[in-house]
């Protein structure tokens, strides 16, 4: 069975700080990747997701970057953290072009508070 | 642009009724609705879909309800549960990008509380 994984799973930085976030997946290949930022009291953000190995695909400008250095590895950067940063960061995956790769499967999450 | 809401951001019902929570969008090209249930510090967990060929999906205790010409799709809970007490979110997802991937576009959630 797949599962993913999300690591750390709470961090509080400085701002200006840098910030390194990891996901990884077991059990598929070639999964879709996705990043989401859930702010207090609001839905989930889309911000990255990527269908491959160095392919990323960004939805909102900010500090944040993502890279994919692995099929089931996908990481999200930030070079300088911001107070606006904070949120809960949840990663997650989806089939390729299989028939319900429209199901997405989330992590346990990451709790960033910047200070 | 809000293209899915959630317009109630909370509900409380008694154990053993039944919940209705409520979503409704504004693209007419979505193709897939799906249902998602998120504890407190958790990752949000798949509870259940409906393509948009269909009007209900029934399993278990959960049923969704689409009606297209409304761009309305509801959650039924019957009998609610006191475990059943989470963050409910409603997604819709985009047509297939020229990348094979989709996107979702999530509704801001509904807090359900059932109470014992």
């Amino acid at each position: 069975s797949q599962t993913i994984h999300q690591w750390p799973a709470t961090l509080v930085q400085p701002v200006g700080s840098p910030l390194s976030l990891e996901c990884t997946v077991e059990g598929t290949s070639n999964p879709n990747l996705y990043w989401y930022r859930q702010a207090a009291g609001r839905g989930l953000q889309l911000l990255f997701y990527s269908v491959g190995i160095g392919q990323i695909s960004s939805e909102v400008p900010q500090n944040l970057s993502a890279s994919r250095p692995q099929d089931r590895q996908f990481i999200l950067s930030s070079k300088k953290l911001l107070l606006s940063d904070s949120g809960f960061y949840l990663c997650a995956w989806s089939g390729y072009r299989s028939l319900s790769s429209y199901e997405q499967y989330f992590g346990p999450g990451t709790r960033l508070t910047v200070t | 642009d809000q293209q899915v809401k959630q317009n109630s951001p909370s509900l409380s019902v008694q154990e053993g009724r039944i919940s209705i929570l409520n979503c409704d969008y504004t693209n007419s090209m979505f193709d897939y609705f799906l249902w998602y249930k998120k504890y407190p510090a958790e990752g949000p967990t798949f509870l259940i879909s409906i393509s948009s060929i269909k009007d209900k999906n029934e399993d278990g205790r959960f049923t969704v309800f689409l009606n297209k010409s409304a761009k309305h799709l509801s959650l039924h809970i019957v009998p609610s549960q006191p475990g059943d007490s989470a963050v409910y979110f409603c997604a819709a997802t985009s047509p297939l990008l020229m990348d094979s991937s989709y996107k979702l576009i999530f509704g801001s959630g509904t807090r359900l509380l059932v109470r014992p």
